[in-house]
């Protein structure tokens, strides 16, 4: 079935210093890879994607790479502000289900 | 649009009592999905359903466990009887598939307590 892992579980770093969060997947079928921020008490919220047919996208402070051979993808934030502390979830899919990582906790230190 | 919208927000029972949770998807949108999550086992899936028929159920811990999906704006999440491990927030999500995307969104989640 498929699996996705996450590492590391917890990160912290200096405000304005940028954070890696890094993903595996076994499914080759995957061509859908969301990226999910869930703040305290909250719901887990879109904040960037990508799909198999693209490497590397882009949004202001947030990027996400994808190596489809080497299955695996990686999101990347960078000038890190205090907002940007939550937990993050990476997840793949195809057509329909998601498979979700078991997340990061980004804690930015001030 | 209102989103994803679950009832209740928190719920607190009493263990081998009925526990029924409610979601109403986004107009639209043709798949839900039903999480729990915990800190031990993360953002587990427990069954989704496409054009109101349960596609995967795979996740469902047990039979205690139940969910239907009677039309295309409601859906419900049945556990009786309710043990305290089943203590958990649990959401649920919709999306539109069958398009170029499937993002998942989700509801602000249903934080149950099981005494």
């Amino acid at each position: 079935g498929e699996n996705v892992e996450q590492h590391p579980s917890t990160l912290s770093v200096q405000e304005g210093d940028s954070a890696v969060i890094k993903c595996t997947y076994s499914d080759s079928a995957s061509n859908y890879f969301p990226w999910y921020k869930q703040e305290l008490g909250k719901r887990p919220q879109l904040i960037i994607d990508i799909r198999s047919n693209v490497g590397e996208k882009k949004d202001q402070r947030i990027a996400v790479t994808l190596n489809k051979t080497a299955k695996h993808f990686s999101l990347h934030i960078t000038e890190t502000q205090p907002e940007d502390s939550a937990v993050y979830f990476c997840a793949e899919g195809g057509n329909e289900k998601l498979t979700f990582g078991t997340g990061t906790r980004l804690t930015i230190i001030p | 649009d209102a989103g994803v919208i679950q009832s209740p927000r928190h719920e607190v029972t009493e263990m081998g009592q009925e526990v029924t949770l409610r979601c109403k998807p986004i107009s639209g949108h043709n798949s839900l999905f039903w999480y729990r999550q915990t800190m031990m086992r993360g953002l587990e899936l427990l069954i989704y359903f496409n054009n109101n028929v349960p596609i995967d159920d795979s996740g469902m811990p047990e039979d205690r466990f139940s969910a239907k999906m009677p039309n295309a704006s409601f859906s419900t999440l049945k556990i009786q009887p309710s043990e305290p491990r089943d203590s958990a927030v649990y959401f649920c999500a919709s999306s539109f598939t069958g398009g170029l995307y499937n993002e998942q969104f989700f509801g602000p989640g249903t934080r149950l307590t099981v005494l």
